[in-house]
Order: C-alpha cells, then structure tokens, then sequence
C-alpha cells in the first residue's frame, strides 16, 4: 500500500457538521491526491498538492478544502457536510519519477 | 470537454477465456494510458502503464494496446482466472503540468469457473 494510511474508516455523521479526513504516508512522496468515488461517476479528483502548503483544485472542488502543512500528512475538510458529500474517500500519492498512483484504502463517509 | 467512456460497466466471461475491455477517450491526446484493478472495499491499484508512442504493453497474463488515432484503448486478460473478477479502471493524464489522471468509471469483470 506505499505506506498510505487514512483516517477514520468509516464515519457517519450529520448534515452541517465539519469532517476532517486524514491521509498519511511515511515515504515523502511529494504528490497527494483527494478523490471521490460514486456509483455513476467512477473517480473525482477533489483537490491535490505537489509539495508542502502547495495545493490546488480538481474536478469537484465545492465544498471542500485541504491543508498540508507537512510532507506526510494531507487533510481533507467538508467545513459543513451535506448529504450529497456521502461517499468513498480515497487518498492517493504519487512520486516524482513516475506518473502511476498508491492509492489508501479509502474512507466511507455517510452525511444523514 | 474531455470525456473517457469504458464501453461496459460489466463484462462476464468463462475461465480460460480472453476478457477485452475497452477505454475510448474524446478531446484528449493523452501522453500515456494506465489501468488499475479494483476490488471490493479496497483502493484501486495500479497495472500497466502504455505511452502515446508505444502501440503494445504486456505483464504476464495482461496485454494493453494504445491506439491515438482511434482514441482507444484495449486491455486484454488471456486465461482468465476466477481471482482476475474485479472492476478494471482507465485512467488518462490530463494534460496540466502536475499529471493528474482522470478515471473512466470502470468495468466489473466477473469470471465464472
């Protein structure tokens, strides 16, 4: 799994609540990726870095922000979660001389 | 706007066969092609990688094919197995200067024994 660990798992959560998910990695990969994956729609690329406090947006930005504020570490927030951000989150890296991707083993985030 | 279709969300076969996906791409011209496997509660993971120069990739059982003036690409799996039933994923670069791939939505292969 390229050392690629997220947090939580699994969460369930209210609508209008902040969530933060976390992606960590122990190799110092210099790319991270946010994706959501839905039925319909395959993988979205939400927001990605390229370096620390380097960060830019995808395809399905609105709605979400992410920080990275060191190497291992990138997290993505839903500052108010609405149902439609229920999904499967998953954390990707990428290094620098090679263009394919490690993927996390995702997180399934429920918004009732 | 740039749009890559797998032409099946599903595909089912009997093992031993050869298993064809395919991944047609529009208003792209793609420096290089991936595909990943997926399975079941888990993230994707990756495959084989073919360049807008190469026509041809093979790993073992698997053989992917690139062809820029179809805009397709086909990925083969020769003797299927039942352990190769998963969701197969296309992904393409999109052409910005940070190599972000974007996804096709997939095909779920199943191989019956």
């Amino acid at each position: 799994d390229a050392g690629i660990t997220q947090s939580p798992r699994h969460k369930v959560t209210e609508t209008g609540t902040p969530v933060t998910l976390r992606c960590h990695q122990t190799e110092n990969h210099r790319y991270m990726y946010w994706y959501r994956q839905d039925p319909g729609h395959g993988l979205r690329l939400i927001h990605y870095s390229y370096g620390v406090k380097d960060t830019d947006k995808g395809e399905v930005s609105d709605g979400y922000s992410v920080s990275r504020s060191k190497t291992e570490d990138f997290l993505l927030t839903l500052e108010s979660a609405t149902s439609s951000q229920t999904s499967v989150y998953f954390c990707a890296i990428r290094t620098q001389e090679d263009e394919k991707l490690f993927f996390g083993s995702g997180t399934q985030l429920s918004v009732l | 706007s740039q749009k890559i279709e797998q032409n099946s969300e599903a595909l089912n076969i009997q093992e031993g066969k050869t298993a064809t996906l395919t991944c047609n791409y529009t208003n792209y011209s793609p420096a290089y092609l991936q595909w990943y496997r997926q399975d079941p509660g888990r993230g994707p993971v990756f495959l084989l990688l073919i360049r807008e120069n190469e026509k041809e990739k093979r790993k073992e059982r698997l053989k992917v094919t690139f062809d820029t003036t179809l805009k397709q690409s086909l990925f083969h799996i020769t003797a299927s197995q039942p352990a190769d039933s998963a969701t197969y994923l296309c992904a393409l670069d999109s052409g910005g200067s940070q190599g972000n791939l974007i996804f096709g939505k997939g095909t779920k292969l199943s191989v019956k024994p």
